[in-house]
């Protein structure tokens, strides 16, 4: 297996614009979390997907966040519209059977927001 | 709500072994797991141990969980620059169903 993928690794857009996040996790894998890590705030867990339905997106920050799980392959992260402060990696990671077991992490997307 | 605290920073000389901190919150945990993350790259599992057991040494590296003062550490022997790296402490429980904290990491520098 490739791991989990995400796309694109790096995203420079302007205050105000849509940006998107994509994930593929490892087939197979039950859940799905998106994470944002920053210098300030270190790692944090936004939301978390178990068969493609969220379970927890208590660390959503606010509305203009949203993210999506239309089948088992393929999961989103929205901003709408992005400010300067949502400026961080963002990773994608699946685990297998609980939201306990190992985590597999993507490489990440770099967001820098201007 | 659950949580779990590491020193955000370790300096090291190449060879001498380093030692890096964690506590957590959670009396339930049944994973603990200490995770690795390189620059520019996701977090990757290092190891774990089960809640049940004190130590578990998987060649250079050995993990000791005090768990009745809720204290997990690992121990890197003759540590190298490789292992110049974020370390995130992380505890799982199944407490209102299994989810995984993370500690902030610790940030290991290694001088040559």
């Amino acid at each position: 297996d490739a791991g989990v993928i995400q796309s694109p690794r790096h995203e420079v857009t302007e205050m105000g614009q849509e940006v998107t996040l994509r994930c593929k996790p490892i087939s197979g894998h039950d859940y799905l979390f998106w994470y944002r890590q920053t210098m300030m705030r270190g790692l944090e867990l936004l939301i978390y997907f178990n068969n493609n339905v969220p379970i927890d997106d208590s660390g959503m920050p606010e509305d203009r966040f949203s993210a999506k799980m239309p089948n088992a392959s393929f999961s989103t992260l929205k901003i709408q519209p992005s400010e300067p402060r949502d400026s961080a990696v963002y990773f994608c990671a699946s685990s297998l059977v609980t939201a306990g077991d190992e985590q597999f992490f993507g490489p990440g997307t770099r967001l820098t927001v201007l | 709500g659950e949580d779990v605290e590491q020193s955000l920073f370790l300096s090291v000389r190449e060879g001498d072994s380093s030692v890096i901190n964690c506590t957590y919150t959670d009396s339930s945990s049944t994973y603990l797991y200490w995770y690795k993350q390189e620059p520019g790259a996701g977090l990757q599992l290092l190891t774990y141990i089960f809640s049940n057991m004190d130590m578990k040494q998987d060649q250079r590296l050995t993990v000791l969980l005090n768990k009745k003062d809720k204290h997990l550490s690992l121990r890197i022997a003759d540590t190298q620059t490789g292992d110049s790296a974020i370390y995130f402490c992380a505890e799982s429980s199944n407490t209102g169903g299994f989810k995984t904290i993370f500690g902030a990491g610790t940030r290991l520098f290694v001088k040559a």
